[in-house]
């Protein structure tokens, strides 16, 4: 149990257009989910907290109009990285937290979308 | 969230334990200890976690000092599928809502077959 998938796996863009990743808990609702970036060599980085049906809280130094963030359901939230550009390059990864006894909180994460911007 | 401390790298023998150590001597009372690691290419996943005792599941044993200022993962019989960044991270109990995960550099574990 408690998978989280993303779509595309990868994805080739070129510089200027939008790209739509999606995270989606395919066995559990999620509330809350956290979008990640990742650079070569470097540790996840935090980008926004998305939370079911309001609006996305950001990290700072991370543009909000550029990655567009919507938690419409339980169960999917997307990232649109907008007019994105060579430096956008990079790994994305979503999480989901399955609350277990209220206690504590376990994070499940999905498998990582690899964005290249040409 | 309390900072943790970790070896850059460590090496292991194919089929022999691994113990990979973390340092927390910030933690407080309510931080529980996590581990996740990451496979080159995909997606951190959730290892282990404990609070006083330790703790076993079917992927590791997590080992945590009596003081808690310290706490120690260990791999029973390594596998080269084990090569991953190994990442410890405090996170004080939750109720009702989710928080983030703070990941530092972790240990890149190599495992030689």
């Amino acid at each position: 149990g408690a998978v989280v998938s993303q779509h595309p796996s990868r994805v080739i863009c070129k510089s200027g257009t939008s790209v739509k990743i999606e995270c989606r808990s395919l066995d559990f609702q999620a509330t809350t989910m956290f979008w990640y970036r990742q650079f070569p060599k470097q540790s996840l980085m935090l980008m926004a907290t998305s939370n079911e049906g309001s609006k996305a809280t950001y990290e700072q130094g991370v543009e909000k109009d550029k990655f567009l963030i919507n938690h419409a359901s339980l169960t999917l939230s997307t990232l649109t990285v907008t007019s994105a550009h060579p430096e956008d390059s990079s790994f994305y990864i979503c999480s989901a937290s399955l609350l277990a006894g209220g206690y504590t909180d376990t994070q499940y994460f999905g498998p990582g979308t690899r964005l290249t911007v040409l | 969230d309390a900072k943790t401390t970790q070896p850059n790298s460590m090496e292991s023998n194919e089929e022999e334990p691994v113990h990979l150590p973390c340092n927390h001597s910030t933690i407080s009372g309510t931080d529980y200890i996590h581990w996740y690691r990451q496979l080159p290419s995909q997606g951190p996943e959730y290892v282990i976690h404990g609070l006083t005792s330790n703790v076993n599941n079917r992927m590791a044993s997590l080992a945590i000092a009596e003081d808690r200022k310290s706490s120690t993962l260990i791999l029973h019989r390594a596998t080269l599928r084990d090569a991953a960044v190994y990442y410890c991270i405090l996170r004080k109990s939750t109720s009702g809502s989710a928080r983030q995960l703070t990941f530092g550099s972790g240990t890149q574990l190599t495992v030689l077959p």
